[in-house]
């Protein structure tokens, strides 16, 4: 089945560590994105990438760092810099007619 | 910049009624829009896209809607919900096809018996 992938579900972490986020498709898409969902606020562009070996800033990048070495795998990382890091992480991948497919999600817990 | 905006936070209607939510868009010649439904602790799930030709978009679940270019609007129909399309609905715009959508802030919808 084609579809992306987030690992994992639930992600606990303490206060000043940092933290991969895992996604990785398998669709064959060109473009992929994280996002971040925090309540009444819809979601957030945090970074995106539209081909392999190159990344964008989002609306929301300060804090996270991402990287693009393989097609399928758009990885992100919340460091210790972002301030209020307890959210809900959405990772898409871009179809060809611009549709965005999304992955189940990663709730990322930091106390 | 372009917006998206969904001007309901929540809704509540009464299962096999029906349905519209409502979407305005800002800024763009050549809007590409979806509708979007998110489950709970889900991801989200496309449920029809507009780019251009007829202006009447059918989706999955039986969801429809309509694109008015001169009301900025892309609002979502059912004519008949089901308690299981209670969720949270988000509509988005990618202006000129240029690979970023912009979300709305989301609608929740609550289905009553």
């Amino acid at each position: 089945d084609g579809g992306i992938t987030q690992s994992p579900k639930y992600l606990f972490r303490k206060e000043g560590q940092n933290v991969t986020l895992s996604c990785e498709q398998n669709l064959n898409h060109d473009a992929m994105y994280w996002y971040r969902q925090d309540p009444g606020q819809g979601l957030r562009l945090i970074y995106y990438s539209q081909i392999v070996n190159d990344f964008q800033k989002g609306d929301i990048a300060e804090g996270y760092s991402v990287s693009r070495e393989k097609k399928e795998s758009f990885p992100l990382t919340v460091t210790s810099a972002q301030k209020n890091p307890t959210a809900f992480y959405l990772c898409a991948s871009s179809g060809p007619e611009y549709e965005q497919y999304f992955g189940p999600g990663t709730r990322l817990t930091v106390t | 910049a372009q917006s998206v905006t969904q001007p309901d936070i929540h809704i509540t209607v009464s299962e096999g009624a029906s349905l519209e939510l409502r979407c305005n868009y800002s800024y763009g010649a050549t809007p590409y829009l979806f509708w979007y439904v998110q489950s709970p602790g889900q991801g989200l799930q496309l449920l029809l896209k507009y780019f251009s030709g007829d202006t009447l978009v059918q989706g999955i679940k039986g969801f429809e809607a309509e694109f008015k270019r001169s009301q900025s609007s892309f609002n979502l129909r059912k004519p008949s919900v089901h308690w299981s399309d209670a969720a949270e609905y988000f509509c988005g715009n990618d202006n000129f096809g240029n690979e970023k959508l912009t979300f709305g802030t989301g609608t929740r919808l609550t289905i009553i018996p």
